[in-house]
């Protein structure tokens, strides 16, 4: 069964902690994304990233930032976080074609205190 | 700029009944695709169905069918015969051709279905 993991379902940080997100996907995708999701506004696209290395910013990437340096692994790093960064955080990888389907994980509710 | 509109933020409706989701969107592309995801309270977003915008035909995996209007723009999820667990948040997501050739899904604001029995 393909499978993306998301290293923590809750998380509490304090304003100011740098803070590291980790999403594993076992399915050899070449995409991955990171997704923040609040009431009322969906989900915004923060970063992704289509190959090793590759990053390119998604629709609200300040504040945020990326690392991928292995294939199956990519990080979403608060460098100073602050509570408006408070929401669910939704990993997803897939294939390099642009119908293709996205996977998710289970995501990661962040609340910055 | 590419937009996604989910104007249901809640539906009702009975068990076994059919319902439907309603997605409009905005594009200049003459081709792209609409996807649709199902939002548990788990958390984890799970792929429904998938329409090309070159598709003859109406999208169809089991009990979730698509009625795509291409004129008007706009990709309404049927959920035929509901069921309990078909309680959740659904969400419509459009990944825009324009986008320089990456696969950025654009995703409406989602509509919370409550199927009682």
């Amino acid at each position: 069964d393909v499978k993306v993991t998301q290293s923590s379902r809750y998380l509490v940080k304090r304003t100011g902690e740098k803070v590291f997100l980790e999403c594993v996907q076992d399915m050899d995708h070449e995409n991955m994304f990171w997704y923040r999701q609040d009431p009322g506004l969906g989900l915004r696209l923060i970063y992704f990233s289509y190959d090793v290395k590759m990053k390119e910013k998604g629709d609200i990437p300040e504040g945020y930032s990326v690392s991928r340096e292995k294939k199956e692994r990519f990080s979403l790093i608060l460098e100073s976080a602050s509570t408006n960064q408070t929401s669910m955080y939704l990993c997803a990888s897939s294939f390099g074609q642009i119908n293709e389907k996205l996977f998710f994980g289970s995501g990661t509710q962040l609340s910055v205190l | 700029a590419q937009k996604i509109t989910q104007t249901q933020p809640g539906m009702f409706v009975q068990e076994k009944e059919a319902v439907t989701l309603d997605c409009t969107y905005d594009t200049s592309d003459q081709s792209y695709g609409l996807f649709w995801y199902k939002q548990p309270s788990s958390g984890e977003m799970i792929f429904l169905i998938y329409q090309g915008s070159y598709d003859e035909q109406n999208a169809t995996e089991g009990r979730y069918s698509l009625n795509f209007q291409k004129a008007r723009k706009s990709a309404n999820l049927v959920i035929s015969a509901s069921q309990l667990g078909d309680s959740a948040m659904y969400f419509c997501a459009f990944p825009p051709y324009g986008g320089g050739g990456f696969q950025k899904l654009v995703f409406g604001t989602g509509t919370r279905l409550l199927v009682s029995p």
